[in-house]
């Protein structure tokens, strides 16, 4: 089953309001990511917070931890058109062989 | 001075076939990854690769069979192909024995079966 889980599926925003997704996993982690990925595209890397921090700021992103409810949130602060895409969170292993495990992800939407 | 590529792009086949998919990357690191993502977005690891050794099989069919000839390299080549395989495949890399592994993605590979 996967490790993580988005929510909501799908989120549709005007341009230049807030855009809030939500993850889910299921085991214990030492760090956290969220990646992007156009359509038709590969997900690319956009931020990464380890377990020991809270919150953590990446231009118009803003990610939050909350290990002990299992849970994360992405916020895109004044959303704009080329924001849309799906957002993935993903849980590697770490230590030995690398697994990173994508959650089911969001699909993003910001009207113009 | 793509870090991951993946050939060819798009792939159309007729059901039965054998096919494969090839991934390069340039970044110098030890593990590589296939990814199917079916039409609900639904990414899922399929294989893991360190060193050119098998590390991960998540339970894929044998008719999937990856091949590492270098550590830059994993090759999926899928024998007698169904139409349930269509789905975008994905490589991607990440560095071994990192704290914190970022995954880098190749731009997927479009299968259709038909």
């Amino acid at each position: 089953s996967q490790q993580g889980e988005e929510d909501p599926q799908a989120l549709s925003i005007q341009e230049g309001e807030n855009a809030t997704m939500n993850c889910s996993y299921k085991t214990s982690i030492n760090n956290l990511q969220w990646y992007r990925q156009n359509s038709g595209r590969g997900l690319v890397h956009l931020i990464l917070i380890r377990s020991n921090e809270r919150e953590k700021h990446s231009g118009r992103l803003r990610v939050t931890l909350d290990t002990s409810k299992k849970s994360s949130s992405l916020l895109i602060t004044a959303s704009r058109a080329a924001d849309t895409a799906s957002y993935f969170c993903a849980t590697p292993s770490s230590g030995g062989y690398q697994k990173v495990t994508f959650g089911t992800g969001t699909k993003l939407q910001v009207i113009p | 001075d793509t870090a991951v590529s993946q050939t060819p792009k798009y792939l159309v086949t007729q059901m039965g076939n054998d096919k494969s998919i090839k991934c390069e990357q340039n970044l110098g690191h030890d593990t590589m990854y296939w990814y199917k993502q079916d039409s609900k977005k639904f990414l899922k690891i399929m294989f893991s690769y360190n060193n050119k050794e098998l590390i991960i099989n998540e339970t894929v069919p044998n008719r999937f069979s990856p091949k590492s000839p270098d550590k830059a390299h994993l090759n999926l080549h899928i024998n007698s192909l169904e139409l349930g395989d269509s789905a975008v495949y994905f490589c991607a890399s990440s560095k071994d024995r990192e704290v914190y592994p970022e995954a880098f993605f190749g731009q997927g590979t479009r299968l259709t079966v038909v």
